[in-house]
């Protein structure tokens, strides 16, 4: 069972460069999000899916954009890359009313 | 405005040693209060959920408990193998399901 894969494992990026991240489960969970991680700071939630074809903004969804167009799926768009953007981003996915499984993350440099 | 606070940042212990996290919270109405562990490289692995005060949940070494303002994991005679970032989280109504408030975590190093 692979849970949540979340590629790719490590990127760097130039300024004003576009990227997608992926993420994908196998669990049928109708729920995802995708978080990122900064040092001393909590996972910030960006965007999260209650089910496909619907999407909503978390606590900081400028500059990122997500759809979900099947169950499985929901990449994250970067449109144009910002060095405050570096960081550890995290996909994760739910039934309703249970815990949030995460994939192992990936980790963006923008230089 | 939700919070969540975790005490304190980082906790050194040596094998054996007992010793409690702090996470403490502010928000609207509570609808869960989640604990994860994460290792370093990897995404956060779920320990507990605790939906109201006076609950408590255990797995091997760890306990963890719910106040109305804030929640504590003991950690009992920890290993080694205890080492990691220790997150809390909460989910406030009348957020959607999954919109998770994170703290920033307390880093967990036992020594043998």
């Amino acid at each position: 069972n692979a849970g949540v894969t979340q590629t790719p494992k490590f990127q760097v990026l130039k300024t004003g460069q576009s990227m997608t991240l992926q993420c994908a489960q196998d669990m049928n969970h109708e729920y995802m999000s995708w978080y990122r991680q900064d040092p001393g700071m909590g996972l910030r939630l960006i965007h999260y899916s209650v089910g496909a074809g619907i999407t909503d903004q978390g606590e900081v969804p400028n500059g990122y954009n997500v759809s979900r167009s099947t169950t499985e799926d929901f990449p994250l768009r970067l449109l144009s890359a910002a060095p405050s953007q570096t960081s550890v981003y995290f996909c994760a996915s739910s039934y309703p009313n249970s815990p949030l499984h995460f994939g192992n993350g990936t980790r963006l440099t923008v230089t | 405005e939700d919070q969540v606070t975790q005490s304190p940042e980082a906790l050194r212990l040596q094998e054996g040693e007992s010793s409690s996290l702090n996470c403490s919270y502010t928000v609207s109405g509570l609808r869960g209060l989640f604990w994860y562990r994460q290792d370093p490289g990897k995404g956060p692995e779920f320990l507990f959920t605790l939906y109201s005060a006076g609950e408590e949940k255990e797995k091997e070494r760890l306990k963890a408990t719910l106040t109305k303002k804030e929640s504590f994991l003991h950690i009992t005679a920890p290993k080694p193998e205890d080492s990691a970032t220790y997150l809390c989280a909460v989910q406030a109504y009348p957020d959607s399901w999954g919109k998770l408030q994170f703290g920033a975590g307390t880093q967990v190093v036992v020594t043998p």
